[in-house]
């Protein structure tokens, strides 16, 4: 059972737009999640985090939002641009840090020119 | 510039051989996870400990698969005797005790088993 869910497979969205990714969840114990960016041929690396106290948080052109009673959360890029194009993985965790983590099926961004 | 540095990169072999993945964590890190990705599952949590000791390998097929750190430099995931199903990349993750931001994780080994 899939606890960590990214519905869409992959999105495209043109150069200085706005991107947006969600991913839901089904387990109320999760209470810290990540969002990670991935490149081809390389490991995840960490891009933003939002604890289950906040319901936003921003970090340059990444932004975070939280929705606790619908078990949702979303990634905003704003603007996007192309070397944004890569995997995004949302990730939860039930202890309060980043151990332990379950990762979404992960959201292929295609940033246009 | 620290990282989290696996080896080998690629791997392919077939089903019945032994493999061996080797993970060199980040210096001063205790805690070092491993993760399968398949495009069906995403990034599942295979194994993780921490100062060497294994704290949850729940994800792990315990009949074939194990997971040992002979010291806190190295990290090794075994699969024996592997299976077609087993392909798929492995990446390996470090963190400091706290990890209350993130996990590095290392550029992965991508196994196919013939």
């Amino acid at each position: 059972d899939q606890q960590v869910k990214q519905n869409s497979p992959s999105l495209s969205v043109q150069e200085g737009r706005i991107s947006i990714l969600n991913c839901d969840y089904t387990n109320s114990m999760f209470d810290y999640f990540l969002w990670y960016k991935k490149y081809p041929a390389e490991g995840p690396t960490f891009l933003i985090s939002i604890s289950s106290i906040k319901d936003k948080n921003e970090d340059g052109r990444f932004t975070v939002f939280l929705n606790k009673s619908a078990k949702h959360l979303s990634l905003h890029i704003v603007p996007s641009q192309p070397g944004d194009s890569a995997v995004y993985f949302c990730a939860a965790s039930d202890t309060g840090t980043a151990s332990k983590l379950t990762f979404g099926t992960g959201t292929r961004l295609q940033v246009t020119l | 510039d620290a990282r989290v540095t696996q080896t080998p990169r690629h791997k392919v072999t077939e089903m019945g051989q032994e493999v061996t993945m080797r993970c060199q964590p980040i210096l001063g890190h205790n805690t070092v996870f491993w993760y399968r990705q398949t495009m069906m599952q995403g990034l599942e949590l295979l194994a993780y400990f921490r100062n060497r000791a294994p704290l949850d390998d729940s994800g792990m097929p315990k009949d074939r698969f194990s997971a040992e750190m002979p010291d806190a430099t190295l990290a090794t995931l075994k699969i024996q005797p592997s299976e077609p199903r087993d392909s798929a990349v492995y990446f390996c993750a470090s963190g400091p005790s706290s990890l209350v931001e993130t996990q590095y994780f290392g550029p992965g080994t991508r196994l196919l088993v013939l």
